[in-house]
């Protein structure tokens, strides 16, 4: 059974810092992976879709890495800023397109 | 994502009441599902459905079931609810190819005393 962990599970940062947030999954076999974020009383905006055969994908200050080997994947912010406060998730595409979620990390950049 | 409504955004209910939740999405994607959401717990997937007529039981069906009455809407119903189904759920949709994102909708919020 695939499991997804996410560490670590808060954190909280000075704005301006680049900041790295880690995700590993214990079954190599997964189609793509996908990180979200989650604002309060909202729903979940995808930010980085990254095939199984990607290494990384890049969307402005987002940078999203996969190493399918070792079961992991990092997300990069650069220069964090105080919009970029919010829940972080990290899920995995396994068969039949289905997700599986991590617990998240929840992220304050302090102004 | 305004392509995914969700109704009601919040419901309050008693134990045994049967309750509906609505998903509608527009741009006729293929694909939905519906999640909950739970605190320490992540989002875990109730059930899933590639088109009408077609309905596949995810992690957590027991107690939840599901209708596609047409290709925009998916419905998730509690027959009869109990306490431990207080949670937020989550609708999402996504198209047929693999690099094609899941978007979800803004949630429901539901509490049962």
């Amino acid at each position: 059974k695939q499991e997804v962990t996410q560490i670590p599970a808060a954190l909280s940062v000075p704005e301006g810092e680049n900041l790295v947030l880690n995700c590993s999954f214990t079954d190599s076999a997964i189609y793509n992976l996908q990180w979200f974020r989650q604002d309060p009383g909202k729903g979940l905006t995808s930010l980085l879709l990254i095939q199984s055969s990607q290494r990384e994908q890049t969307s402005g200050r987002l940078n999203a890495s996969l190493d399918k080997s070792s079961g992991r994947s990092t997300l990069y912010i650069a220069a964090s800023q105080p919009g970029d406060s919010a829940t972080y998730l990290c899920a995995v595409g396994t068969g039949f397109q289905k997700l599986v979620f991590g617990t998240g990390t929840r992220l304050l950049v302090s102004p | 994502d305004a392509d995914v409504t969700q109704t009601p955004r919040n419901r309050i209910t008693k134990t045994g009441k049967r309750i509906m939740l609505e998903c509608s999405q527009t741009k006729g994607h293929d694909r939905m599902y519906w999640y909950r959401q739970d605190p320490g717990l992540g989002l875990r997937l109730i059930y899933y459905s590639f088109d009408v007529k077609d309905i596949n039981k995810g992690e957590i069906s027991d107690g939840y079931s599901v209708s596609r009455q047409a290709q925009a809407k998916f419905s998730l119903s509690l027959e009869s609810a109990i306490p431990n189904q207080t949670a937020l759920y989550f609708c999402a949709k996504r198209g047929q190819l693999e690099n094609q994102p899941q978007h979800f909708g803004d949630g429901t919020r539901l509490s049962i005393l």
